[in-house]
């Protein structure tokens, strides 16, 4: 059974700095792995789409990384701004028949002013 | 291009009731998956659809079901509600089960009381 887990659970920076968030999973066989972003009781914005042939994906100050063999990936985010504060959600599908997104707790970051 | 729309935004309902609720695929997507997020909580895969079919089913308890029609959105159905479903409910939409990333709506906030 894949399980994805989200470490640190949450992060406080100040404005400015460069973070990275860190995602793993038990189970290397994925198709592809996907960063999410979610205000308070909203829904979900899909930030990076990574498929298991790549090594990572970048949009603007935000880059994601996947070693597939050693299951991780990071979310790096650059130049931090209050407008960042959120929970980050990575999820990963795998590539037999299943259909699922498997979710990691997520990373509740505050960036301050 | 409106993105994924859910109904109802929130609700509150009495142990025991039953809920239904709404989901409107992008246009163009044919897959539509359902997820349960406790807070706190990253989301939990409950029912995937495609093309009207059942492609992939989560580990809930038959309270749950889902049905898919023929514009592609989908009604996701919870009997014997139980205090323990209040959660948001997620839908996602995409092109098809495994071609493309997800795109989520702004999920329905159900309160069982």
């Amino acid at each position: 059974k894949q399980e994805v887990t989200q470490i640190p659970a949450a992060l406080s920076v100040p404005e400015g700095e460069n973070l990275v968030l860190n995602c793993s999973f038990t189970d290397s066989a994925i198709y592809n792995l996907q960063w999410f972003r979610q205000d308070p009781g909203k829904g979900l914005t899909s930030l990076l789409l990574i498929q298991s042939s790549q090594r990572e994906q970048t949009s603007g100050r935000l880059n994601a990384s996947l070693d597939k063999s050693s299951g991780r990936s990071t979310l790096y985010i650059a130049a931090s701004q209050p407008g960042d504060s959120a929970t980050y959600l990575c999820a990963v599908r795998p590539d037999n028949a299943g259909n699922m997104l498997t979710f990691g707790g997520g990373t509740r970051l505050m960036v301050k002013p | 291009d409106a993105g994924v729309t859910q109904s109802p935004t929130h609700l509150i309902k009495t142990r025991g009731q039953h809920v239904t609720l709404r989901c409107s695929p992008i246009s163009g997507h044919k897959s539509v998956s359902w997820y349960q997020q406790v807070l706190g909580q990253g989301p939990q895969f409950i029912f995937q659809y495609y093309e009207k079919e059942e492609r992939g089913r989560g580990n809930f308890p038959d309270r749950f079901s889902a049905r898919q029609f023929p514009n592609y959105s989908s009604e996701l159905n919870v009997n014997a509600l139980l205090l323990g479903d209040s959660a948001l409910y997620l839908c996602a939409s995409s092109l098809s089960p495994g071609l493309s990333g997800y795109t989520f709506g702004s999920g329905t906030r159900l309160t069982v009381v």
